[in-house]
């Protein structure tokens, strides 16, 4: 059964460091999402991608995020500086349908980042 | 904006007894629901989804689901539960045909199973 990859599946790391996590949706998937998970919280969308376009990212802090998709499969999450509120899940899915028919995400297993 | 309220954030329970973790949305419109497990440290693995159609949804796991449009709800059941069903639990919806179609999602509700 295909499944979302993710890596790593742990980080730490020291505030004002800079971090990345990768992501490789269900081959095919032509949507992919971002989401970050705050403990105790249920996930929010950072950033939806369909194919390499950004279709939505008015959730990610653009001052410190970052997101890329560059030839429409995998994607790369990248923090620059990270804080100590970025510490979080920071989970993938993705998607067989077109933008705006989410009902089929599928999701990784995501990256625990720890900022120290 | 479409929001979703996870009634309970925790609900202990004892082994193959019955539990019902609630969840309500708040848009009016026309909605798809979701309801979401999560096992520590993992991701989101999905239980049930209701598209359109018959009110009753049944997931994996032996989980159900009941849509009721009135109340605007969207309670997940199970008539036994096991010790493996410990987790955390999260509805989610998404607005058809709303913005980009994105999933919103409650706090969540961890699931305590007791033998």
């Amino acid at each position: 059964e295909a499944e979302v990859a993710q890596s790593p599946r742990y980080k730490i790391t020291e505030k004002s460091q800079a971090v990345a996590f990768w992501c490789d949706p269900i081959s095919g998937h032509a949507t992919l999402y971002w989401y970050r998970q705050i403990l105790g919280q249920g996930p929010e969308l950072l950033v939806q991608f369909q194919d390499e376009s950004v279709v939505d990212d008015s959730q990610l802090p653009k001052d410190r995020f970052s997101a890329e998709r560059l030839k429409g499969v995998d994607s790369t999450l990248k923090i620059q500086p990270a804080e100590l509120g970025d510490s979080a899940m920071y989970l993938c899915a993705s998607s067989p349908l077109a933008s705006g028919r989410s009902y089929e995400q599928y999701f990784g297993p995501g990256t625990r980042l720890t900022v120290t | 904006a479409q929001s979703v309220t996870q009634l309970d954030s925790q609900v202990p329970v004892f082994e193959e007894a019955p539990v019902e973790l609630r969840c309500n949305y708040s848009s009016s419109v026309s909605v798809y629901l979701f309801w979401y497990v999560q096992y520590p440290n993992q991701g989101l693995q999905l239980l049930l989804k209701y598209l359109s159609g018959s009110t009753l949804v049944k997931g994996i796991n032996g989980f159900e689901a009941e849509f009721n449009k009135s109340q605007t709800s969207f309670h997940l059941r199970k008539p036994s539960v096991h010790i493996s069903d410990t987790a955390e639990y999260f509805c989610a919806a998404s607005n058809y045909g709303g913005s980009q179609g994105n999933l919103i999602f409650g706090k969540g509700t961890k699931l305590s199973v007791k033998p």
